[in-house]
């Protein structure tokens, strides 16, 4: 079955770091989403892509990045990790031209910065 | 950016009983999704509707765009219920990118 995949589900880094967080997406659709989830914000949007080499900023997006190289994959990185960084991260994808429209999800990334 | 409100924030049943969620947001929208989060945390997309009326099960959606507002109805609930429902809105296409409200916080007691 086509799935979305997060890794790792759970990562402990320390302030100053570097850290992506992977996301990859069997389905084959063409747009990516990267949001983080925080008690009483619900989820913000922080990159995403509508295809290859595209990429946009969400409302929450300094300090972090985000490239995307093939259909597939979206990677996360948060290039100096600081504490505000502690959160849920969740990957979703959507497709243009689809039967089901919507964004699909996947099982999150928590991650704490100490 | 376009406002995204939910109420109630927080509602407790009795299994079996009926409920409304309802979504106001502040702009005209062309995608309008509900999402269940179980208490795992998995997102589940439940409805993509933007305008009109859906059902899937005990579970149905409605929204009215051009007064911004959308209700989510869950009938004979169930323990399975539980969790946090969030409404997201976007511009776009069904496809594109959304602004999701702060959610409501569901328990179903047996």
């Amino acid at each position: 079955d086509a799935e979305i995949t997060q890794s790792p589900r759970h990562k402990i880094t320390e302030t100053g770091r570097q850290v992506t967080l992977a996301c990859h997406q069997t389905w084959n659709h063409n747009n990516m989403f990267w949001y983080r989830q925080d008690l009483g914000h619900g989820l913000r949007l922080i990159h995403y892509s509508y295809g290859v080499h595209d990429t946009n900023k969400g409302e929450v997006s300094d300090g972090y990045s985000v490239s995307r190289s093939n259909t597939e994959d979206l990677p996360l990185t948060l290039e100096s990790a600081a504490s505000s960084q502690t959160s849920v991260y969740f990957c979703a994808s959507s497709e243009s031209q689809s039967p089901r429209p919507g964004q699909y999800f996947g099982p999150g990334t928590r991650l704490t910065v100490t | 950016g376009i406002q995204v409100e939910q109420s109630p924030p927080d509602l407790i049943l009795q299994e079996g009983a009926n409920s409304t969620l309802r979504c106001n947001f502040s702009d005209s929208v062309n995608n309008l999704q509900w999402f269940h989060q179980n208490p795992w945390g998995q997102l589940i997309n439940l409805f993509y509707i933007p305008s009109g009326t859906k059902q899937n099960g005990r579970l149905s959606a409605t929204t009215v765009a051009t007064e911004r507002y959308s209700l989510l109805y869950i009938s004979s609930s169930q323990t399975t219920d539980s969790g946090v429902y969030f409404c997201a809105v976007g511009l776009s296409g069904g496809y594109q990118k959304v602004t999701f409200g702060t959610g409501t916080k569901l328990q179903v007691i047996p």
